[in-house]
C-alpha cells in the first residue's frame, strides 16, 4: 500500500520567515496531493492541493510543488504569521487517502 | 449546507460498553471515512466507504464496525470499549468523480471519546 513520510515533525520559525515541509510517497499511481491544516482542538481543513498533472500551485502565501519522478511534494509558506501556527498534514491519494504523520509549525512573534 | 456533522461531541464510556458514533453529510459525496487521532498524533484510517452498501477496512479496524445504508450516513460502532480506544474520532467525506478524480476531504468536528 501507499506510504507517506513527512518531515520535519516540528518546525519553529520567526515571524516573517519562510517554512518548508516535505513529503515523500511510495505509490507512483497516487494522483492527488492535498495539504491540511489542523489548529489545536479543531478539525483538519484543506489549505491547498495539487494534482499529478501539475508541477506547482500557488495561493497567496502558500505554494505546493510536486516532483513525480522523485515522488516527493513540498509545502512552502512565505511571510509566516503567528496564525500559521498549527499542525500540517500532507496526503497522497489513489484508491485510498494516506496521510503523513504531521508537522507542528510554531511561528514565533 | 451543514457539511459533515458528528454526534456526540464528547462521550465517556466504561470498559466493555458499546456505542455508536453518528456521522452524516449533506453534500452527496460518495466516499466517507472514519479516522481516529490520538493526542499529538496523526490520522489513522479505521474504515471507509465508496458508496452505499460498500465498506472496507483501513489500517486500524479492530474493535470497530461500520455500515453504509444510505449515501448520507456512515455510523461507526464500538463494541466492548477498551481504554486503547480513547481518542478523537473524525468522520470525513469526499467526492470521487468519474475517471478516478479525487477531491478534498471535508471533516466533521470530531467526537472526543474517553474509555475508563
Amino acid at each position: 500500500g501507499e506510504n507517506v513520510e513527512q518531515h520535519p515533525s516540528t518546525l519553529s520559525v520567526q515571524e516573517g520567515d519562510s517554512a518548508v515541509i516535505k513529503c515523500t510517497y511510495s505509490d507512483s499511481a497516487s494522483n492527488y496531493f492535498p495539504w491540511y491544516k489542523q489548529e489545536l482542538g479543531k478539525r483538519p481543513q484543506l489549505i491547498i492541493d495539487i494534482r499529478s498533472n501539475v508541477g506547482e500551485k500557488k495561493d497567496q502565501r502558500i505554494a505546493v510543488t510536486l516532483n513525480k519522478t522523485a515522488k516527493h511534494f513540498s509545502l512552502h509558506i512565505t511571510e509566516t504569521q503567528p496564525e500559521d501556527s498549527a499542525v500540517y498534514f500532507c496526503a497522497a491519494s489513489y484508491q485510498k487517502v494516506t496521510f503523513g504523520t504531521g508537522t507542528k509549525l510554531q511561528v514565533i512573534p | 449546507n451543514a457539511g459533515v456533522t458528528q454526534t456526540p461531541k464528547f462521550r465517556i464510556l466504561k470498559i466493555g460498553q458499546s456505542m455508536t458514533l453518528q456521522c452524516a453529510q449533506d453534500m452527496n459525496h460518495n466516499y466517507m471515512y472514519w479516522y481516529r487521532q490520538d493526542p499529538g498524533m496523526g490520522l489513522k484510517l479505521i474504515y471507509y466507504s465508496v458508496g452505499a452498501g460498500i465498506t472496507d477496512k483501513g489500517e486500524v479496524p479492530n474493535g470497530y464496525n461500520v455500515s453504509r445504508s444510505t449515501t448520507e450516513d456512515f455510523p461507526l460502532r464500538l463494541e466492548l470499549a477498551a481504554p486503547s480506544q480513547t481518542s478523537v474520532y473524525f468522520c470525513a467525506s469526499s467526492l470521487l468523480t468519474s475517471g478516478g478524480i479525487y477531491n478534498e476531504q471535508f471533516f466533521g468536528p470530531g467526537t472526543r471519546l474517553t474509555v475508563l
